[in-house]
């Protein structure tokens, strides 16, 4: 499978732990983004990066939450001392940017959190 | 004012009419524009993009962009009960910057 990866497809956690999510692009793309949606509600934009640097920061983010990507490859999204508002699905997607203003995002099946 | 607005809906439509899906953006320098399709339970999938003023068609589906009034709409002929999703419309500020979604409408296609 060729598509963006996401793992793990379900997470729950008690209020107050920490929770790392991954998500593997698809090789060659070049930027991932990492997007919140809840029910009802369109992706909310989190962070995104081109290669290994993080370009923005959404800034309705908490410091709670923190992306990286290192070597441009994978990234993880952690968030900690997780509040029970922090339950969603967490989109990842990812592109390949040749410059230009068109750009087809690619999206993982996601992983649901649930924060009891 | 949000950067993307939708009308959430529910729109209900009957089998073969034309479904018409409207989205407003607050950024005057936005540059570029997209629709993605979102079925229940699954993951956005890119249906069509638009970057001049005017429509654009493809298939069964034409996009159309007012830049003067900052409106992007989604035509959908010959509505199908396959065509049933959440569509959601998605602005690009500026070249390289990040997409931004609205909340998304959904559209019922009865048979």
């Amino acid at each position: 499978d060729t598509g963006v990866s996401q793992n793990p497809r379900h997470k729950i956690t008690k209020r107050g732990q920490n929770v790392t999510f991954r998500c593997d692009p698809i090789s060659e793309h070049n930027r991932l983004y990492w997007y919140r949606q809840t029910l009802g509600q369109g992706p909310e934009f989190l962070t995104y990066f081109q290669n290994e640097a993080q370009l923005e920061k959404s800034r309705l983010l908490s410091d709670r939450f923190s992306a990286e990507r290192p070597k441009g490859s994978f990234s993880t999204l952690e968030i900690q001392r997780t509040e029970q508002g922090d339950s969603a699905m967490y989109l990842c997607a990812s592109s390949f940017l040749t410059g230009g203003t068109n750009e087809k995002l690619f999206f993982g099946s996601g992983t649901q959190l649930s924060v009891l | 004012q949000k950067e993307v607005e939708q009308n959430s809906g529910p729109l209900s439509v009957p089998e073969g009419a034309i479904a018409s899906l409207n989205c407003t953006y607050s950024d005057r320098g936005s540059q570029s524009f997209f629709w993605y399709r979102q079925y229940s339970g699954k993951s956005p999938e890119l249906i069509m993009s638009i970057y001049s003023n005017g429509d654009k068609e493809d298939g069964r589906f034409t996009a159309q962009l007012n830049k003067a009034s900052q409106y992007v709409s989604l035509l959908i002929r010959d509505s199908q009960p396959s065509d049933s999703a959440t569509y959601l419309c998605a602005v690009k500020l500026y070249e390289g910057g990040k997409l931004i979604f609205g909340q998304g409408t959904e559209l019922s296609v009865k048979p």
